[in-house]
């Protein structure tokens, strides 16, 4: 079953605006991934946030973990077109190797 | 580094026949390979979990016996879909794990289409 929830299921922003992305789950988990997903392709993975960690960067991505609230927020900065697909975040959860994803959001970035 | 191919891309297949998907992990010994499937507009749904060289272990409500899943070396595992009818159609995703690795590397995927 899925665990991740996502909102916005959908956002359309403007070129060069800041995207927010948030996931919540409902077990506790060892770390959590971001992957984005271009139309009917493969997934790419963005950025993995272990349990202990609160915050992370990756070039535009941030990342954010709060266990307590079990919610995971993805921030794209300065977005650009190419920003332009589905982005889901998945848990692995403690004594378990298998990713269980959120629903996703497609996001879409207008020049 | 860390790349996962998939073949065939797609395949169109007649309401009966058996099709297979190979994964491969490049350049990496992947001693765990996952294999998902996906619908249109929806997100991921893990099937089933395999180990090089062991039996792979199914999610609930996954045929074993209509998906097969052989995962006989470190770079390579094998999901067959048996006797195929159009509801099997979707996209089917595999990914790739390191030992002792906590991200998954994922291939380009396969779309599958039954007549």
């Amino acid at each position: 079953s899925q665990q991740g929830e996502e909102d916005p299921q959908a956002l359309s922003i403007q070129e060069g605006e800041n995207a927010t992305m948030n996931c919540s789950y409902k077990t506790s988990i060892n770390n959590l991934q971001w992957y984005r997903q271009n139309s009917g392709r493969g997934l790419v993975h963005l950025i993995l946030i272990r349990s202990n960690e609160r915050e992370k960067h990756s070039g535009r991505l941030r990342v954010t973990l709060d266990t307590s609230k079990k919610s995971s927020s993805l921030l794209i900065t300065a977005s650009r077109a190419a920003d332009t697909a589905s982005y889901f975040c998945a848990t692995e959860s403690q004594g378990a190797q298998k990713l269980v994803f959120g629903q996703g959001t497609r996001l879409t970035i207008n020049p | 580094g860390a790349v996962v191919s998939q073949h065939p891309s797609r395949v169109i297949c007649k309401s009966g026949t058996s099709v297979k998907i190979e994964c491969r992990s490049l350049d990496f010994q992947a001693t765990t390979m996952f294999w998902y499937r996906q619908f249109p507009k929806q997100s991921l749904m893990l099937m089933a979990t395999s180990n090089e060289g062991s039996k792979a272990t199914y999610e609930q409500g996954v045929e074993k016996d209509k998906f097969l899943i052989n995962h006989a070396s470190l770079t390579l595992s094998t999901l067959t879909v048996t006797s195929a009818h159009p509801e099997d159609s979707s996209f089917y995703i595999c990914s790739a794990r390191e030992a002792g690795a906590d991200t998954q590397y994922f291939g380009p995927g396969t779309r599958l289409t039954v007549l």
